[in-house]
């Protein structure tokens, strides 16, 4: 069984500031590491899909990065807005491509 | 519109009650997941299905018991549940390669009285 560990597990900041969040998983047997993003009352929904080490992947405003040597993956996001106010979940498979291992997620308020 | 659809989206059911959960996707994936989300816990993998095979239960107890008919339709039947089975059920599906994510679906909010 993977450990994935998330940090912070809450975070505020004020709209318009850029912030990031951190997922550790074991370097050893990785497969894919996987970010979604949940709003409340809805289903997470899939931002990124890395495999390769140094894999750098953007989605407008937000950003990802992976460190398999290390066993860490960066998010970003810059200029956040009320409306990235979620829970940012990651997840790494290792040893099975089907097993996703999530860990507790990121709760991101936004302020206005 | 994740293309995932889970039904019922609430349900409350007593402890000797049998009922099913289902779900259906229109995405053509051929791996289907049933995943429990309790409160302060991470999402939890509970069952892999891959071309209606199972592939993966993850120490699950057998007070519940998946069903896949189809590689579009998955169900999670529930009988004789615990106070501790309360919870946020997910369905998810994804396709094959490696570097495919998986489309969830609304899920079931769970209350065992």
């Amino acid at each position: 069984i993977l450990n994935v560990e998330q940090s912070p597990q809450s975070l505020h900041v004020q709209e318009g500031d850029s912030t990031n969040f951190t997922c550790s998983f074991p370097s050893s047997n990785f497969y894919a590491l996987h970010w979604y993003r949940w709003e409340t009352a809805k289903s997470p929904e899939a931002l990124f899909v890395m495999t390769l080490n140094g894999d750098e992947k953007k989605k407008g405003r937000i950003s990802a990065t992976l460190n398999t040597k290390e066993g860490y993956s960066y998010l970003y996001i810059k200029g956040s807005q009320p409306e990235d106010s979620a829970t940012y979940l990651c997840a790494a498979s290792g040893g099975s491509n089907y097993k996703l291992t999530f860990g507790k997620g990121t709760l991101l308020t936004v302020n206005p | 519109e994740t293309g995932v659809t889970q039904t019922p989206r609430h349900l409350v059911m007593g402890m000797t009650n049998k009922k099913s959960l289902k779900c259906e996707q229109h995405l053509g994936h051929n791996a289907m997941y049933w995943y429990k989300q309790s409160a302060k816990k991470p999402l939890e993998l509970m069952f892999v299905y891959n071309f209606k095979e199972q592939t993966e239960n993850n120490s699950v107890p057998s007070r519940f018991s998946p069903e896949c008919p189809n590689s579009s339709h998955l169900f999670l039947h529930l009988h004789t549940l615990q106070p501790e089975d309360s919870a946020l059920y997910l369905c998810a599906s994804s396709g094959q390669a490696i570097n495919q994510p998986q489309h969830f679906g609304d899920g079931t909010r769970l209350s065992i009285l």
